[in-house]
């Protein structure tokens, strides 16, 4: 069955610092994949999709993601953080039905 | 902002209590989806209802159930509410004419549910 792991619960980054966020994917095929962003009180925000093609996929809010064949992955990556940026993320990948990760919280200290 | 509005906003029920989430989805999507999201967790697919019908159903008893209306707006309804039945419920519309995989899902803001 599909799945999706995000190994890291809880990330903490420097203002200005680069991030990345992991995702490992586990599917027979060649996946679709989604990164979704959720802001305290908010619903869940799409920040980029994977479909096939160009394996870096650029998304809302200079975020950007890799899809790695070879490792499984489709990790979040931003160069220069901003405090806003402090929310939750998803990792995703439908089948029948749409299974999400655990989460990485990112808090962005000043 | 998605278009996607969810009422109420929070609701508190006790156990045994029966609830009524309702969705409204955005316009000109046909296809519905319900997540439950506990404390910490990631969202949990609950159904999607594709053009009033289930075209889905994870891993939930059928006390949890739901309509989809011709205006394509849904409700979820969960009977003989159990105390982990406290979680955040999503609610996200898409356009869909086939499979979910390549469904870009829109979600609203949730119904943060209690139950005492």
């Amino acid at each position: 069955a599909q799945s999706v792991t995000q190994p890291d619960i809880h990330i903490t980054v420097s203002e200005g610092a680069s991030l990345e966020l992991r995702c490992n994917y586990s599917y027979g095929a060649t996946p679709y994949l989604f990164w979704y962003v959720q802001s305290p009180g908010q619903g869940l925000q799409l920040l980029l999709k994977y479909f096939s093609g160009d394996t870096l996929v650029q998304g809302i809010k200079g975020f950007e993601a890799e899809f790695k064949r070879s490792q499984s992955s489709f990790n979040l990556r931003k160069p220069s953080v901003h405090w806003s940026d402090a929310a939750e993320y998803f990792c995703a990948v439908p089948g029948n039905q749409f299974y999400f990760g655990t989460g990485t919280s990112l808090t962005v200290i000043p | 902002e998605t278009g996607v509005t969810q009422s109420p906003t929070h609701l508190i029920k006790t156990r045994g209590q029966q609830v009524t989430l309702r969705c409204s989805s955005q316009s000109g999507h046909n296809t519905v989806s319900w997540y439950q999201q506990a404390l910490g967790q990631g969202p949990q697919f609950i159904f999607q209802y594709y053009r009033e019908e289930e075209n889905g159903r994870g891993n939930f008893p059928p006390r949890f159930s739901g309509l989809q209306f011709p205006n394509y707006s849904s409700e979820l309804n969960v009977n003989a509410l159990e105390l982990d039945d406290s979680a955040l419920y999503l609610c996200a519309s898409s356009l869909s004419g086939g499979p979910i995989a390549k469904n870009i899902q829109y979600f609203g803001a949730g119904t943060r549910l209690s139950v005492l």
